[in-house]
């Protein structure tokens, strides 16, 4: 699967640490997000970037920083992380239109974060 | 706000048999997609069947189907002749269609068991 690829595949890093965690799509979409996949929870959507620009951000806490530089490149910028905050973070993307039309997320293996 | 709710947690089938997962969603909108995703043990998170609202024949993709009942929002699936690779945790998703918010509600997952 080479849609959708997200590096690292693991992430271990203490509570002062920068890191970031990068998302690539090659489906030529023009919207990205970010996923958060916490244990014994459902999917939490966190952000969402529809032709470059931020549309949705789901009351994520500011050491979470996100960037899109442009339509197949999506990061997310972590610092002084808490251990709650240890998940899988999962990147999708979509093409989405104007209007009504709305597309499948397809989405990457995900970053498997261990915060310490 | 959208809810999804997958009331089991657990299934087990034994290979070649038909399984049936059950989802049921809660929505004030009329128009929307719905979606069944799977995630391996390799957590890559994969498209399995996506259903639009507004079409009333159900969608059907090789051995996977699924029974949509709008009225009763009602969202099975169904896996024919179970496969070992069937094994992995299946997920209701919930979009709904038009505006700017691409978000997906998921429910909290069904971990299918496929035995020899």
């Amino acid at each position: 699967e080479t849609g959708v690829t997200q590096t690292p595949r693991h992430l271990v890093m203490g509570m002062t640490n920068k890191k970031s965690l990068k998302c690539e799509q090659h489906l030529g979409h023009n919207a990205m997000y970010w996923y958060k996949q916490s244990a014994k929870k459902p999917l939490e959507l966190m952000f969402v970037y529809n032709f470059k620009e931020q549309t949705e951000n789901n009351s994520v806490p500011s050491r979470f920083s996100p960037e899109c530089p442009n339509s197949s490149h999506l990061f997310l910028h972590l610092h002084t992380l808490q251990p709650e905050d240890s998940a899988l973070y999962l990147c999708a993307s979509s093409q989405v239109g104007s209007g009504e039309y709305q597309e499948t997320q397809y989405f990457g293996p995900g970053t498997r974060l261990l915060v310490l | 706000a959208q809810t999804v709710t997958q009331s089991q947690p657990e299934m087990s089938v034994q290979e070649a048999e038909t399984v049936t997962l059950s989802c049921t969603y809660d929505t004030s909108e009329n128009n929307y997609y719905l979606f069944w995703y799977k995630q391996p043990p390799s957590r890559q998170m994969i498209l399995v069947i996506r259903q639009e609202a507004y079409k009333q024949q159900n969608a059907t993709e090789n051995r996977f189907s699924v029974n949509f009942q709008k009225a009763a929002k009602s969202f099975s699936l169904k896996i024919s002749d179970s496969q070992l690779g069937d094994t992995a945790m299946y997920f209701c998703a919930f979009m709904k269609r038009g505006g700017s918010n691409y978000k997906l509600t998921f429910g909290k997952g069904t971990l299918l068991t496929v035995n020899p």
